[in-house]
């Protein structure tokens, strides 16, 4: 079966320019996740949708970023405006279900984000 | 609030030799514990998931182990190889938050010399 698929893979931007990301996960899988690793840590989630709700927003910087999962298939975050400090890597990833007991998360390959 | 870490940071060994990775997280009430791989410039790969029902997870020469009492998971590689060398990143899913997103430690790189 097809992995998660992100685009694009990377991007440069200058401060103050929005960007957009944007995810399809595993086919039929419902729970769809946002993480932001910066460089030398871990993911860090940025928002939970299942179906086409969103779950977890509590750490998504809501002035500045915005996600959506409309159909509660593929999923778009969005970055208006930049800042130097959103240079990371933006993570996609998907639960069969709920993501609850024994469920594994499974990512795509990122996309890449320096703002300069 | 659930942290992860991991130690150590950074490990260096000769080709063959077994390793052991350690993970330790605060909050015993997970879901699961995962171990993924990071090769560089590349995203996450599953390597084995543990429920908090269960004790260890085996595939080829990786086990990893938990011990949600004292808080920690371990993965052992045996006869390290080359192909080996990447960052291996441990995650908690804790039960007491609104939704299932992972918790990450920041991750242990290592590099098998051959």
């Amino acid at each position: 079966e097809a992995g998660v698929a992100q685009s694009p893979r990377y991007k440069i931007i200058e401060k103050r320019q929005s960007v957009a990301f944007w995810c399809n996960p595993i086919s039929g899988h419902a729970t769809l996740y946002w993480y932001q690793q910066i460089l030398g840590q871990g993911p860090k989630l940025l928002i939970q949708f299942q179906n086409n709700g969103v779950v977890d927003d509590s750490q998504l910087p809501k002035d500045r970023f915005s996600a959506e999962r409309l159909k509660g298939v593929d999923s778009t975050l969005k970055i208006q405006p930049a800042k130097l400090e959103d240079s990371a890597v933006y993570l996609c990833a998907s639960n069969k279900t709920s993501g609850g007991p024994g469920e594994t998360q499974y990512f795509g390959p990122g996309t890449r984000l320096l703002v300069l | 609030k659930q942290e992860v870490t991991q130690i150590p940071a950074a490990l260096s060994v000769p080709e063959g030799e077994n390793l052991v990775l350690n993970c330790s997280f605060t909050d015993s009430a997970i879901y699961n514990l995962q171990w993924f791989r990071q090769d560089p410039g590349k995203g996450l790969t599953s390597l084995l998931l543990i429920q908090s029902s269960q004790r260890e997870q085996t595939s080829g020469r990786l086990n990893a182990s938990l011990d949600k009492s004292s808080g920690r998971s371990t993965l052992y590689i045996a006869a390290s190889q080359p192909g080996d060398s990447a960052t291996y990143l441990c995650a908690a899913s804790p039960q007491n938050q609104a939704g299932t997103a992972l918790i990450f430690g920041k991750g242990t790189t290592l590099s098998v010399s051959s």
